[in-house]
């Protein structure tokens, strides 16, 4: 497809279980981001890569949040032992960096995670 | 760590009027200031953006309206639809960092 597309698109797990969330960029974006928008909220920065590394990971919230990009296109985001406070709408971007600046992020429709 | 503040939380327009939303920044590093456009069950898409090397952009309806001083800018939407009802985030950013705003819930009535 042409935009960002992330899978899947709701997720409802337990308390205490292991999530993965994927997210396919536009192709030929070098730049990837996973934000965090509960509800009535901005997104809120979690992670950002660059290539296949992760450049600035300083949003991730604790230990049980991980995320990856491998082949520098697809990433996952992995959150371990869920809580009920990880509950929000996970929304990943791309960006083609000119320069250096920050460029258009363009959003997925994003992956709704909710835990009971 | 809200970098980016941003108000009113929401705002009712009659159609034809004129939607003014605010932000102000903290940080002096950030150089890009761009608006984002929300409809429910999606995510955010770029509306429209400005450097601080100028006071005002405008592109068709929508207008930024930029004060480097003040570390302040605005959105102004001429002649309110009832299609510009949506969330609208203002975002501050410095290369890679970009910060949200938390959002201003814009209904337009017919």
């Amino acid at each position: 497809g042409a935009g960002v597309s992330q899978t899947p698109s709701n997720k409802v797990t337990e308390k205490g279980k292991y999530v993965e969330l994927r997210c396919d960029p536009i192709s030929g974006h070098t730049a990837l981001y996973w934000y965090r928008q509960s509800l009535g909220q901005g997104p809120e920065f979690l992670i950002y890569f660059q290539g296949t590394g992760a450049a600035d990971d300083s949003g991730l919230p604790n230990d049980r949040f991980f995320a990856v990009r491998p082949e520098g296109s697809v990433s996952t985001l992995k959150i371990q032992r869920t809580e009920r406070g990880d509950s929000a709408v996970y929304l990943c971007a791309s960006s083609l960096l000119a320069g250096g600046h920050t460029g258009e992020l363009f959003f997925g429709e994003g992956s709704r995670l909710t835990v009971l | 760590q809200q970098q980016v503040k941003q108000s009113p939380q929401s705002l009712i327009v009659q159609k034809g009027g004129i939607s003014i939303i605010n932000c102000a920044y903290e940080n002096t590093a950030f150089d890009y200031f761009p608006w984002y456009q929300q409809f429910p069950g999606k995510g955010p898409a770029l509306l429209i953006a400005i450097r601080p090397d100028v006071s005002e952009k405008k592109e068709g309806r929508f207008t930024i309206s930029f004060n480097k001083s003040a570390k302040q800018f605005s959105l102004h939407i001429m002649d309110s639809q009832p299609g510009d009802s949506a969330t609208y985030f203002c975002a501050a950013s410095k290369g890679n960092d970009m910060r949200f705003g938390a959002g201003t819930r814009l209904t337009v009535k017919p």
